[in-house]
């Protein structure tokens, strides 16, 4: 069974950093392309970044709002994605979900998110 | 940046009602990388829809995505209880702003 759990979330004031993680089991996770999307509580979902796999380059790509002060990592040894927030501001409140690209067997993307993790709640506030 | 709209923003019905949900991009989305999804309350999105028609693993056939181009149209051909929810639609394409992006949901709720 995929299971997916976040952890990292908290209070920090404008300005703060916070090391988000997603930890994987029940698939391959050094072949899997990984995001994060948030969720403001009550609005709608924001896609925030992705990295691939270390097979296919492993570079990650950020959405424009947090391009430049949040980065991804992986260690495929221990099935984790890491999330590096710093320079939080308060649009930055919400819950960051993790969550698997889908793939076929052939090795096609689907561009669709296709496991999802419970989330954690990141709280930006003075 | 595309742009993915969802209409109506609310709709009011009953189960075993049929639900015609929409999405409409400001640009032109390859069917290959349309995606619906359902948001019950307090729990993740799950994905039930990609490629714009075919059903993920274990979503039941009452459950169906058709369109291409600018339109878009989640289906369900009669509610059953826990299908009230919220419905996402997402596109992926690349631009500066953003990979992915999802329009700002459906809430299928209870007449």
């Amino acid at each position: 069974e995929v299971q997916l759990v976040e952890s990292g979330g908290g209070l920090v004031k404008p300005g703060g950093s916070l090391r988000l993680s997603c930890t994987a089991s029940g698939f391959t996770f050094s072949n899997a392309w990984m995001s994060w999307v948030r969720q403001v509580p009550g609005k709608g979902l924001e896609w925030v970044g992705r990295i691939k796999s270390k097979s296919d380059g492993g570079t990650a790509d950020f959405a424009a709002p947090v391009k430049g002060r949040f980065s991804l990592s992986r260690d495929d040894s221990k099935n984790t994605m890491f999330l590096q927030v710093n320079s939080l501001k308060t649009e930055d409140t919400g819950v960051y979900y993790c969550s698997t690209e889908k793939k076929d067997s052939n090795g096609w993307y689907f561009r669709a998110f296709d496991y999802w993790g419970r989330g954690t709640l990141v709280a930006v506030s003075s | 940046e595309i742009v993915l709209t969802q209409s109506p923003g609310t709709l009011s019905l009953s189960p075993g009602e049929r639900a015609t949900l929409s999405c409409r991009a400001s640009h032109s989305v390859s069917s290959s990388y349309l995606a619906w999804y359902q948001q019950r309350l307090g729990q993740p999105p799950r994905l039930l829809i990609y490629a714009a028609s075919t059903r993920a693993t274990g979503i039941p056939d009452r459950f169906s995505g058709s369109g291409s181009g600018t339109d878009f149209t989640l289906t369900i051909s009669r509610l059953e209880p826990e299908d009230f929810a919220v419905y996402y639609c997402q596109q992926y394409g690349s631009s500066f702003f953003s990979l992915f992006t999802f329009g700002g949901g459906t809430k299928v709720e209870f007449k």
